[in-house]
């Protein structure tokens, strides 16, 4: 099974700054990376796909990159709607499997 | 609009069965992979079981194989999951997601069904 590690698990950030969320695999993936992002009592929203692709009506302040072991989250500017608990998860090899999380918090 | 509506959640003892049925609407449910996803209490989340549009296909985590199974009825638009045997660490949240095609990713998901595995 493929371990996904996030850090950091916490990341305070003022209103306005950028934040960068990394995401590790235990196994090359290619570019076969997604990010979701999860706000308190809602389901998970698919942010990104492909590493670097945003999904339908996603901001343009959210940009992914990294390929192989190692992928990278950023969101410039953060809204209030922003701070949230963000996922990756990998597809390249069953099972699926998710990292731990990055809670984005207001500083 | 793509809507994914869980039901079938509820208080089940540890050992018992429970059937979570999930009813898709705005998309072509027959040509559409589906998978169930978990999250347990203020943890993260676990990828269940998916199943091909067909049905043909199914692929589990490891921790509910045997256990849990997954269908479909493409004439009624509706996914399942059988989660059998349930133990204390089965309690979660169960969402439904609809699986992005070309990709292994969910781009639409529903509310999810809390399962609660008590005595």
């Amino acid at each position: 099974e493929i371990v996904m590690t996030q850090s950091p698990a916490t990341l305070s950030v003022s209103p306005g700054e950028s934040a960068t969320l990394s995401c590790r695999a235990s196994q090359s993936l290619g570019t076969n990376l997604a990010w979701y992002q999860q706000t308190p009592g809602q389901a998970p929203r698919l942010l990104i796909f492909g590493a670097s692709s945003r999904a339908t009506g996603i901001p343009a302040r959210f940009s992914g990159s990294g390929s192989g072991a190692e992928f990278t989250l950023t969101i410039s500017s953060l809204q209030s709607e922003d701070f949230a608990v963000y996922y990756c998860q990998q597809y390249t090899h069953w099972p699926l499997t998710f990292g731990g999380g990055t809670k984005v918090e207001i500083k | 609009e793509v809507q994914l509506v869980e039901s079938g959640g509820g208080l089940v003892q540890p050992g018992g069965s429970l059937r979570l049925s999930c009813a898709a609407s705005g998309l072509t449910f027959r040509n559409s992979a589906m998978s169930w996803v978990r999250q347990a209490p203020g943890k993260g989340l676990e990828w269940v079981s998916l199943i091909s549009g067909s049905g043909d296909s199914t692929y589990y985590a490891d921790s509910v194989r045997g256990r849990f199974t997954i269908s479909r009825d493409n004439s009624k638009n509706t996914l399942y999951v059988l989660l059998s045997s349930l133990r204390a660490e089965d309690t979660a949240i169960y969402y439904c997601a609809h699986v992005d095609t070309g990709t292994i990713t969910f781009d639409y998901w529903g509310q999810g069904a809390l399962v609660t595995v008590s005595s």
